[in-house]
């Protein structure tokens, strides 16, 4: 079970918007919608952000943002904040009830 | 409050084994499923297995199979997860996380660091 793709830096400056993908295959990602995102800051529990591909956790901005086309999901953070600074993993359901993660983006606002 | 509260860190030797505690506060335990999952020092964050708390069927990666078993106390609101046979690659940082509508880690405990080294 290979962990999804994701770009391992993203950068962009204040008020820019990003893109982070996470490529995965036909048994992941292609085939269920179940791709959550989450948001780590250093020394804390990751944060659910976007689950079920585009649906915002309660509470998370209207600045992000999920998609997915075909084996690619992707998470679009507009209007870039300093406090988006931090590493960002995308998640998604498998084959056999098991869930893989992807490598992790780390964002820095410029 | 809904949290998941987590064991303190441990050390250990190699060849020892490790279990790790979450406890579930201010939901019915028993109706979500618990996942752990592990994040090596500057590394990506890894599943390791589930467990249903209702039925108690679990479910393990493939990496961890024979090496991690998974179990809960209902009475408790606790879940377990045991890792045997440590290796040095085995420090991490280990969390467990509950999963809402089977989709997604809504709630994640603290964290417990364990460390193995001679």
């Amino acid at each position: 079970q290979s962990a999804l793709t994701q770009p391992a830096s993203v950068s962009g400056s204040p008020g820019q918007s990003i893109t982070i993908s996470c490529t995965g295959s036909s048994s992941d990602v292609g085939t269920y919608n179940l791709v959550s995102w989450y948001q780590q800051q250093p020394g804390k529990a990751p944060e659910l952000m976007i689950y079920e591909g585009s649906k915002r956790t309660s509470g998370i901005s209207n600045r992000f943002s999920g998609s997915k086309s075909g084996n690619t999901a992707s998470l679009t953070i507009s209007g870039l904040q300093a406090e988006d600074e931090a590493d960002y993993y995308c998640c998604s359901y498998a084959v056999g009830s098991t869930w893989v993660f992807g490598g992790g983006t780390k964002l820095t606002v410029l | 409050q809904v949290q998941l509260v987590q064991s303190g860190a441990e050390v250990k030797k190699p060849g020892a084994s490790v279990k790790v505690s979450c406890k579930a506060y201010g939901y019915t335990f028993t109706t979500y499923v618990i996942h752990w999952v592990r994040q090596a020092p500057g590394q990506r964050l890894e599943w390791m297995g589930w467990i249903n708390t209702g039925n108690g069927n679990t479910k393990y990666s493939q990496k961890f199979q024979g090496s991690v078993t998974i179990t809960r106390d209902t009475s408790a609101s606790t879940s377990y997860m045991e890792l045997s046979s440590l290796r040095s690659a085995d420090t991490a940082i280990y969390y467990c996380a509950r999963v809402a509508g089977g989709v997604a880690f809504d709630i994640w405990g603290q964290g417990t660091m364990v460390t193995v080294s001679s």
